[in-house]
């Protein structure tokens, strides 16, 4: 089957870094997205993986690897506006759907 | 740019009434997708276009969920008979292909929260 594992949960510190990891079995892979979305909100695009290495935008990393069928999100400087949900989607198959995890809820603390 | 635009944000309906979900694209967007999220299911692909078309609805529950979109800039999601287990918010993205198959990042409108009781 297909499936995404990530955490449930997680805590962190104001200026921190926090890495939130994303474990994949697909039985195709085009590339790999995070999404952040705060309670009440949409979903919006963070980042998006199709080569294995790490990704840098801003405070916010994304890093690939292929062969482990493994991804993080690395934010540094964590903000109390970064407390909010973070989805790993991949994309797996010839069209156009997502396989999505449940996501990872970040609570960043003072 | 005004985002993708869905209406209502809120609907309370009694089970056993239809429900209408609306969409507007962002426009020249060229793929829509209609989701729905639940904490249990996450978020789960009901049904997505392509230049109007209807690609894949393998994720529409049951008869009583359909999904239309007459043109580039419109689409409705409609459930009738409405149960109390179809609460949930539903989503409606676009996303525009651009010549990159894969890559392109779905763009969210607010929601609609969908509460039957």
């Amino acid at each position: 089957g297909q499936n995404i594992d990530q955490p449930t949960e997680m805590t962190a510190t104001e200026g921190a870094i926090v890495q939130i990891n994303c474990t994949y079995q697909t039985s195709g892979f085009n590339g790999l997205f995070w999404y952040q979305q705060h309670a009440g909100e949409a979903p919006t695009f963070l980042s998006y993986n199709v080569l294995d290495g790490l990704e840098e935008k801003g405070r916010f990393s994304s890093f690939l690897s292929r062969s482990k069928g493994y991804s993080y999100l690395l934010l540094k400087e964590l903000q109390m506006k970064d407390s909010a949900s973070y989805l790993c989607a991949v994309s797996g198959g010839n069209n156009r759907k997502l396989i999505w995890g449940l996501g990872t809820s970040l609570a960043v603390n003072p | 740019d005004a985002g993708v635009i869905q209406s209502p944000r809120h609907e309370v309906t009694e089970m056993g009434q239809e429900v209408t979900l609306r969409c507007k694209p962002i426009s020249g967007h060229d793929y829509l997708f209609w989701y729905r999220q639940t904490m249990m299911r996450g978020l789960e692909l009901l049904i997505y276009f392509n230049n109007n078309v209807p690609i894949d609805d393998s994720g529409m529950p049951e008869d009583r969920f359909s999904a239309k979109m007459p043109n580039a800039s419109f689409s409705t999601l409609k459930i009738q008979p409405s149960e109390p287990r179809d609460s949930a918010v539903y989503f409606c993205a676009s996303s525009y292909t651009g010549g990159s198959r894969y890559n392109s990042p779905l763009h969210f409108g607010n929601g609609t929260r969908l509460t039957v009781t």
